[in-house]
């Protein structure tokens, strides 16, 4: 079966780095998408990758490994803002977004 | 205004009644996608539609039905609620000329059946 790995829960503190990390099996791989979600509201898109590697968008990277079936998020100078959801999804060989549950990050002062 | 509008945003119901959620969209968009979400679970594709005349099942479709009635609009019925359909529901729009083929979400439809 395809399966989406991310800790449950993360704790950091503001002004800190955070890395949630992602493990996945598919049916193969077409890319993998981060989102966040704060409580009640949409999912934002936040990152693509689809080649191994690092990609960096500002405070947030993405890093992907294909070989390892293994993807994280950095957060950099974490902000209050910042306590969220973090879904980590991955695009299958039929296209298929294939979703993990999420990383509930709590920022602490 | 919000690109992707999702109606209503909440909802009580009983069982067994009728529901229809509304989806539209101005983003110009010719993919739309149905997902729930539910507590410790990850989003989960109900229905999806490529275009107007393409209507496709997602993992979960049953007790779902959907209709696409114009490129902008993509509807959610449950025929006959169940207390295990509450959940989130979050319509989705995608553009197949992206190439990261990143998903845009509405507010989300909070369902309650008792």
């Amino acid at each position: 079966g395809q399966n989406i790995d991310q800790p449950t829960e993360m704790t950091a503190t503001e002004g800190a780095i955070v890395q949630i990390n992602c493990t996945y099996q598919t049916s193969g791989f077409n890319g993998l998408f981060w989102y966040q979600q704060h409580a009640g509201e949409a999912p934002t898109f936040l990152s693509y990758n689809v080649l191994d590697g690092l990609e960096e968008k500002g405070r947030f990277s993405s890093f992907l490994s294909r070989s390892k079936g293994y993807s994280y998020l950095l957060l950099k100078e974490l902000q209050m803002k910042d306590s969220a959801s973090y879904l980590c999804a991955v695009l299958d060989s039929n296209y298929q977004l294939i979703w993990g549950a999420g990383t509930k990050l709590i920022i602490k002062p | 205004d919000a690109d992707v509008t999702q109606t209503p945003r909440n909802r009580i119901t009983k069982t067994g009644k009728r529901i229809m959620l509304e989806c539209s969209q101005t983003k110009g968009h010719d993919r739309m996608y149905w997902y729930r979400q539910d507590p410790g679970l990850g989003l989960r594709l109900i229905y999806y539609s490529f275009d107007v005349k393409d209507i496709n099942k997602g993992e979960i479709s049953d007790g779902y039905s959907v209709s696409r009635q114009a490129q902008a609009k993509f509807s959610l019925s449950l025929e006959s609620a169940i207390p295990n359909q509450t959940a989130l529901y979050f319509c989705a729009t995608s553009d197949s000329g992206r190439d990261t083929g990143e998903l845009f979400f509405g507010e989300g439809s909070r369902l309650t059946v008792l």
